[in-house]
This record gives C-alpha cells, sequence and structure tokens, in this order.
C-alpha cells in the first residue's frame, strides 16, 4: 500500500462547478501537507501550504485537513477553464523538503 | 524572473549513452533537488543538496550521480543510461525551509 493515495481521473466538470480533490495517507506522522498545480509540459507549483488540520482558504482555493481521518481535500470554487491542470498533493513529517511523498495527481479538466 | 532553469528539454539516448542534465537557480536558495516523474508513480526524489558542497542520496538514486557545482547549480549525470531511466526529471530548490520550486522539466527516452 502507498503512503499516500490519489485518484488519478481524470475528472471532467463543467466551467462554475466546484470541483473537491482528495487524498488519503497512512502515515500518521505527517504534519504539514501541500497541494501542487501541473500544466501540462511544466513543472510543479505550489498552491496551498497548510499544517494543522482544520481549512484554510486562498481566493476561490480551499485546502481542508482531517488528520483524524488521515484525509485532505482541495476545494475549488467558481471553477475556471485555466484550472485545468494536474493536482498533486504531498505531505511530510518534518520541515525538511526531502522527506516529502507526493502522490500521482489527479488530472482536472475544466469544460467551458 | 528565471526561477529554475533545466536543460535540456528534451533528450533521447541510446541504452549505454551518458548525459549530463543541467539545473540552475537564480532565487538564491540554499537547497536543490531532483527529482523523476513517471506515470502512477508520483515524483520520486533521486538526490538532494542540503547546501552547497553536501549532497545526499533521494528515494531513487541508482544509476545516478550529482554535483552541486555552486549554490546556483546542481547538475545530475547518466553514466549509462537504461530504458528505465526513461522519465521527465524535475530539478527544484527551497530556502531552507520553504516551499519547493521547480523548474519545467527534462523529458528523457532511453531507447
Amino acid at each position: 500500500q502507498k503512503e499516500v493515495e490519489q485518484d488519478p481521473g481524470p475528472l471532467s466538470v463543467p466551467e462554475g462547478a466546484i470541483v473537491s480533490l482528495n487524498c488519503t495517507y497512512s502515515n500518521s506522522a505527517f504534519q504539514y501537507f501541500m497541494w501542487y498545480r501541473q500544466y501540462s509540459r511544466k513543472g510543479p507549483e505550489l498552491l496551498m501550504y497548510t499544517y494543522s488540520s482544520g481549512n484554510k482558504e486562498d481566493g476561490r482555493f480551499t485546502a481542508q485537513v482531517d488528520k483524524s481521518s488521515k484525509y485532505i481535500s482541495l476545494f475549488i470554487r467558481d471553477s475556471q477553464p485555466s484550472d485545468s491542470a494536474t493536482y498533486l498533493c504531498a505531505m511530510g513529517s518534518n520541515f525538511g523538503n526531502e522527506k516529502l511523498t507526493f502522490g500521482t495527481g489527479t488530472r482536472l479538466t475544466i469544460i467551458p | 524572473n528565471a526561477g529554475v532553469t533545466q536543460t535540456p528539454k528534451f533528450q533521447v539516448l541510446k541504452t549505454g549513452q551518458s548525459m549530463t542534465l543541467q539545473c540552475a537557480q537564480d532565487m538564491n536558495h540554499n537547497s536543490m533537488y531532483w527529482y523523476r516523474q513517471d506515470p502512477g508513480m508520483g515524483l520520486r526524489l533521486i538526490y538532494y543538496s542540503a547546501s552547497e558542497g553536501t549532497t545526499d542520496k533521494g528515494e531513487v538514486p541508482n544509476g545516478y550521480n550529482v554535483s552541486r557545482l555552486n549554490k546556483r547549480e546542481f547538475s545530475l549525470r547518466l553514466e549509462s543510461a537504461a530504458p528505465s531511466q526513461t522519465s521527465v526529471y524535475f530539478c527544484a530548490s527551497s530556502a531552507s525551509s520553504g516551499p519547493l520550486h521547480f523548474g519545467n522539466g527534462t523529458r528523457l527516452t532511453v531507447t
């Protein structure tokens, strides 16, 4: 079993819909959680970073962490075609990036 | 506004050939990393350098070597390429406890 599980999709939703992307994990030592967005033929870019359980909001994006269920989510409100990308979750147990574990990514397409 | 620059963007090698992937960052970051990205596997760390003059193995170091040439540059060398090394390679950098900043990748095919 992988430490981090992420549904690869693909996921297609109409423009304006709310998108929910999720990851589950098995390592209870994970303390901080990130979401990266990766456009086709580009490198990943950091979208959201959370350290504790609960919600964190940034514009149309909300990251949610439930440590008791070992489950994290990224919600995108009012989705736009420019949100079409692959979304990677990542998590770690200390502040060293060399310890990060990435999900395999979910490919999202927003249909105009 | 370059960030992390990787060269080349694409490369095709024959089995047994060698090559070096170059990476440079202009953000004055101490730490640099090499990842490979394969379908269904996610990003896996090959090597990293926490600071100039140091390098350490990551999750999948076999078949690779690295050099931290100076604070800006971190190269990845394949001495004898194998088809299993066909992948997309990403270089990244970070401040000591900051988020990763990635380059746009090198797409390598080994035939």
